[in-house]
């Protein structure tokens, strides 16, 4: 079945632990991407990559890493997280950097809390 | 800033009416445009994509473009409770490196009252 799998799908953690949110996905996607989204504010996108070893700062890039190493993964790094980093997060594929006809194929969300 | 505007709502709209769902988007070179359903603590899902003028249906869904005012929409005939959810229009943007990826509106929130 042709899908993005994040993990884990609930994660409390505690102020300035790092942690890593997996994204991998099984569709030779060539653009992934990482959002968050929070009450009132929508989607925002984290970072974005369009091809190994490319990665580039979307909108909201501030205390959040990512790499490319190979095509199926694209993890999310918080080297220190701040209560602030709350949220909802997606990582989310395509073939095309979003384009139709399909956009992005979306993980199922991790929800994570920083206390 | 490239922005894609939509009224958060709530949208009430009695079982078996038309819903309307509408945005508007700020940079004018946008290509393609997508509507994505989500229903509280999930991921989202994509209802239509279009991406010429007109309108394009699909079931129950139609969604209309207009690039000369920039506006999309999407509607729902007969609406279901199951329609209850958050609608979220996403607009491609391209910048001088390619797809951009997509931006989202902060969604409406519509319910379908029995």
């Amino acid at each position: 079945e042709a899908q993005v799998t994040q993990n884990p799908r609930y994660l409390i953690t505690v102020t300035g632990k790092k942690l890593t949110v997996t994204c991998s996905q099984n569709m030779n996607h060539e653009y992934m991407s990482w959002y968050r989204q929070d009450p009132g504010l929508g989607l925002r996108q984290i970072y974005y990559s369009m091809n190994v070893e490319v990665t580039d700062k979307g909108d909201v890039p501030e205390g959040y890493k990512v790499s490319r190493k190979e095509k199926r993964n694209f993890p999310l790094i918080l080297e220190s997280p701040s209560p602030n980093q709350t949220s909802l997060y997606f990582c989310a594929s395509s073939p095309y950097g979003g384009a139709p006809p399909r956009g992005y194929t979306f993980g199922s969300g991790t929800r994570l809390t920083v206390v | 800033q490239k922005e894609v505007e939509q009224n958060s709502g709530p949208l009430s709209v009695p079982e078996g009416a038309i819903a309307s769902l509408n945005c508007t988007y700020s940079d004018r070179g946008s290509q393609s445009f997508f509507w994505y359903r989500q229903y509280s603590g999930k991921s989202p899902e994509l209802i239509m994509s279009i991406y010429s003028n007109g309108d394009k249906e699909d079931g129950r869904f139609t969604a209309q473009l207009n690039k000369a005012s920039q506006y999309v929409s999407l509607l729902i005939r007969d609406s279901q409770p199951s329609d209850s959810a958050t609608y979220l229009c996403a607009v491609l943007m391209y910048s001088g490196g390619g797809a951009d990826g997509l931006t989202f509106g902060k969604g409406t929130h519509l319910i379908i009252q029995p």
